[in-house]
């Protein structure tokens, strides 16, 4: 059984459209996270929500839009997709209090 | 806030010698620390991890950490590697309790035969 899945693995779209990507942990988790890794395998932090409220918003450009239907979910929307878009992008989750993060398999973006 | 630096972007050594991977951290406050490692095309796997207790932290296939507050570091070390170790290896912290974990830039391990 997968813990934190991501749908699709790969996306490929034009810029300027609008897309999105949905992760799902079943580990009974309470706080998710959305991370940014670049191609030079850079890992930065975008969201993360705790019990759907958000708490960590780093500097990330507001076409960005993290939603969270239920504790169990954490999906990102992208609008207007730049090509500096482009990167791999992670769902993780834990329980509060900063331990372990456990990390889906990632979603590669490619904005032509 | 709390931040990581890998000191090595690359380490290529041979199958069966000893290898370090380099880890140093800032932070105002008591940190947790871990070692997550990225195997190509998947996502990130916790190696180890440092919470509280033993500064010296193992994991199942061999690796080992040490925490030393001293000299804010968390350096990885394995005493014979293997092919299959190669990847990539990126340190974190967490101040334990905002869930705010900082990871280093990473650095990945090329095992040689």
């Amino acid at each position: 059984d997968t813990a934190v899945s991501q749908t699709p693995k790969y996306l490929v779209t034009q810029m300027g459209n609008d897309k999105s990507i949905k992760c799902e942990q079943n580990l009974g988790h309470d706080t998710m996270y959305w991370y940014k890794q670049d191609s030079k395998k850079f890992l930065k932090i975008m969201f993360s929500y705790n019990n759907k409220e958000l708490i960590i918003n780093e500097t990330v450009p507001n076409r960005f839009s993290p939603k969270s239907p239920d504790k169990a979910h954490l999906n990102l929307h992208i609008n207007s997709l730049e090509l500096g878009d482009s990167a791999v992008y992670f769902c993780a989750s834990s329980l509060a209090g900063g331990d372990t993060q456990y990390f889906g398999p990632g979603t590669r973006l490619t904005v032509l | 806030a709390q931040s990581v630096t890998q000191l090595d972007s690359q380490v290529p050594v041979f199958e069966e010698a000893p290898v370090e991977l380099r880890c140093n951290y800032s932070s105002s406050v008591s940190v947790y620390l871990f070692w997550y490692v990225q195997y190509p095309n998947q996502g990130l796997q916790l190696l180890l991890k440092y919470l509280s207790g033993s500064t010296l932290v193992k994991s199942i296939n061999g690796f080992e950490a040490e925490f030393n507050k001293s000299q804010t570091s968390f350096h990885l070390r394995k005493p014979s590697v293997h092919i299959s170790d190669t990847a990539e290896y990126f340190c974190a912290v967490s101040d334990g309790y905002n869930n705010d974990m900082r990871f280093g830039a990473g650095t990945r391990l090329t095992v040689k035969p």
